[in-house]
């Protein structure tokens, strides 16, 4: 069985430009759920879907936003760019929502913001 | 590979020897806990879980021990080999609640053949 995929694996992009990052669950997960990775601030929940519904989501400002579709694949999008932006973002896949089910994480997505 | 975190502190241990990791969960309340391992390069991977009604549970070569007085974890691997050199991090959570999963820093550890 294939496990979570991540597009694209590396990404630069410019201060004040938005970006789209995509999640492909496993196949017959349903929940999906970002977290941004930094040396900083270590990994932090951005939010939770399932069945197309954001049932929970992190202390991050509305610059970030999440959907997901039909099929359970999950997009994450980040508007107006801040250099604080640049982390590793992780998506992960689940049977069901809440903590209950163990996650699955894809291998992520690196983004610098230059 | 990629680093996932800098100033990590470091666990360095030889091939054989039992390693212990220690995580300090920050809410009273929290009433599930996960360690993960994550290896450079790669997303974290779940290793082992435990709920606040229990202070121990066992896996394959892995011990997780948890003393919710001090609000403290810690992750016992026994004979550690090469293999288990990797970052490991805790992450506390809310069975009933809303999920918004907290994670500890996390720990490098190196085994040294």
């Amino acid at each position: 069985k294939a496990g979570v995929t991540q597009t694209p694996r590396y990404l630069i992009k410019t201060r004040g430009q938005q970006v789209t990052l995509s999640c492909s669950p496993i196949s017959g997960h349903r929940s999906v759920s970002w977290y941004q990775q930094t040396p900083g601030q270590g990994l932090q929940f951005l939010f939770e879907y399932f069945s197309e519904t954001q049932r929970n989501k992190g202390n991050f400002p509305g610059r970030f936003s999440g959907r997901q579709f039909s099929n359970s694949r999950s997009e994450m999008n980040v508007s107006t760019l801040e250099l604080g932006d640049s982390a590793l973002y992780l998506c992960a896949s689940s049977l069901g929502p809440g903590a209950s089910y163990e996650q699955y994480f894809g291998p992520g997505t690196r983004l610098t913001v230059t | 590979g990629e680093s996932v975190g800098l100033h990590l502190p470091t666990l360095s241990v030889q091939e054989g020897d039992n390693s212990i990791i220690n995580c300090a969960y920050s809410n009273s309340a929290s009433d599930y806990f996960i360690w993960y391992k994550q290896e450079s390069g790669k997303g974290p991977q779940f290793i082992i879980d435990i709920r606040s009604n229990m202070d121990k549970r066992q896996g394959q070569r892995v011990t997780v021990l948890l003393n919710k007085t001090v609000k403290h974890l810690s992750l016992q691997i026994a004979a550690t080999q090469p293999g288990d050199s990797a970052v490991y991090f805790c992450a506390e959570n809310f069975l009933g609640g809303s999920y918004i999963p907290t994670f500890g820093r996390g720990t490098s550890l190196i085994v040294h053949p």
